[in-house]
């Protein structure tokens, strides 16, 4: 069966800094990734999403960067974290096998930035 | 282009109680629409799926939902709802050429006893 890993749940980090959030899918092969942003009483906003390796299309400008060096590795990097980037990251995927599949999302990581 | 309404962003409910939660859509294409679930500090469960067929789509937990072209609706609906249905809900449509989904501000469902 397919998972997908999240990692860290957590973190706290300053103004400032950088950021690496990974996502990791087992059990499936090509999939289309996606990163979505939930913040306080503002749903889901898409980020980024991927079709294959190297391949990322950015949905809103922002802070805010992608990249797939592996066909089932997904991250979320910044070189400089803003206060407006705290929020709830969560990765999923979705087949690309047949049509109209749904996505399976990952736990998420809470991201509180000081 | 695609979106969705969440009409109710709150709803309190008591234990084995009905309860329905709302979402209105718009699109200009074939719809596809989905319900998913939060728990506190999760990430989201997929409830259920419309993708043609039967307008009548029953879910995980017990909860099914409606299709209906001409409202632009698809409610979700529990007819006894328990306390560990207390969550946020979301509804999506799909939208774009990749799959993305489109999401309302959600619902949260708060189950009291």
């Amino acid at each position: 069966s397919q998972t997908i890993h999240q990692w860290p749940a957590t973190l706290v980090q300053p103004v400032g800094s950088p950021l690496s959030l990974e996502c990791t899918v087992e059990g499936t092969s090509n999939p289309n990734l996606y990163w979505y942003r939930q913040a306080a009483g503002r749903g889901l906003q898409l980020l980024f999403y991927s079709v294959g390796i190297g391949q990322i299309s950015s949905e809103v400008p922002q802070n805010l960067s992608a990249s797939r060096p592996q066909d089932r590795q997904f991250i979320l990097s910044s070189k400089k974290l803003l206060l407006s980037d705290s929020g709830f990251y969560l990765c999923a995927w979705s087949s690309r096998v047949g049509s109209n599949q749904p996505q399976h999302f990952g736990d998420g990581t809470r991201l509180s930035i000081l | 282009a695609q979106s969705v309404t969440q009409l109710d962003s709150q709803v309190p409910v008591f234990e084995e109680a009905p309860v329905e939660l709302r979402c209105n859509y718009s699109s200009s294409v074939s719809v596809y629409l989905f319900w998913y679930v939060q728990y506190p500090n999760q990430g989201l469960q997929l409830l259920l799926k419309y993708l043609s067929g039967s307008t009548l789509v029953k879910g995980i937990n017990g909860f099914e939902a409606e299709f209906n072209k001409s409202q632009t609706s698809f409610h979700l609906r529990k007819p006894s709802v328990h306390i560990s249905d207390t969550a946020e809900y979301f509804c999506a449509v799909m939208g774009g050429s990749q799959g993305n989904l489109i999401f309302g501000k959600g619902t949260k469902l708060s189950v009291k006893p």
